[in-house]
């Protein structure tokens, strides 16, 4: 029979606008964070780090927010283009966990209308 | 041009074939990694390796074979005790083995594994 997989959470805007992606974790010992672009078929690209002893930090066009007081992170993108359509997730590493093992949230799908 | 290869990008296998999945890095990087994506689900983690000649299991790793002979190649085999093996696995690598510091980890472009 067919197999249905999970969605994924969605977000669409409109050319030119900004966007925000949220991501929730639950390890409060976190204290080191990635945010991904994965392009359909492809593997995820860096955009932006955090650490911990951040609440903010920017790149180009990108803005990464953390508020570790209710294990949020949240990132920004200004002037949204049609080439920032891709799945951005989240991912998180903390002291003491051998191999550098990061874990990864499940993702949001971008979709930039023209 | 310094960066993470997979291949094939796309293969097929009939059900009970084992099949191997490349993986070269010329990052001069010591740790690899190899991860399982599917629809709606995050990336989870199958092996990792810190070092040549060493590897340990991550979250899935049953159904699953790795060798690390060299640094630059992290080959992992998906046997036919896999019981779900159609998925996208992705590789990747890191400049670092862990303890307290951080690095980014540099993936490849996925190989999308198919079992008829």
């Amino acid at each position: 029979g067919e197999s249905v997989g999970l969605h994924l959470p969605t977000l669409s805007v409109q050319e030119g606008d900004n966007s925000i992606i949220n991501c929730a974790y639950s390890n409060s010992a976190s204290d080191y964070f990635i945010w991904y672009k994965q392009e359909s078929g492809k593997g995820p690209q860096f955009i932006i780090d955090i650490r911990s002893n951040m609440d903010k930090r920017q790149g180009q066009r990108v803005t990464v927010l953390l508020n570790k007081t209710v294990k949020h992170l949240s990132l920004q993108i200004a002037a949204t283009q049609p080439g920032d359509s891709a799945v951005y997730f989240c991912a998180e590493n903390m002291a003491g966990r051998t191999g550098n093992q990061f874990y990864f949230g499940t993702g949001t799908s971008l979709t930039v209308i023209p | 041009d310094g960066g993470i290869t997979q291949s094939p990008k796309y293969l097929f296998r009939k059900e009970g074939q084992n099949v191997t999945l490349s993986c070269e890095q010329n990052l001069n990087h010591d740790a690899m990694y190899w991860y399982r994506q599917d629809p709606g689900q995050g990336l989870r983690l199958i092996y990792y390796s810190q070092i040549v000649n060493d590897f340990q299991k991550g979250d899935i790793a049953e159904g699953y074979s790795v060798s690390r002979e060299k640094k630059e190649s992290f080959p992992l085999t998906v046997t036919s005790a896999q019981k779900n093996p159609t998925a996208f696995y992705l590789c990747a690598s890191s400049p670092t083995s862990g303890g307290n510091s951080y690095n980014e980890q540099f993936f490849g472009p996925g190989t999308r594994l198919t079992v008829l």
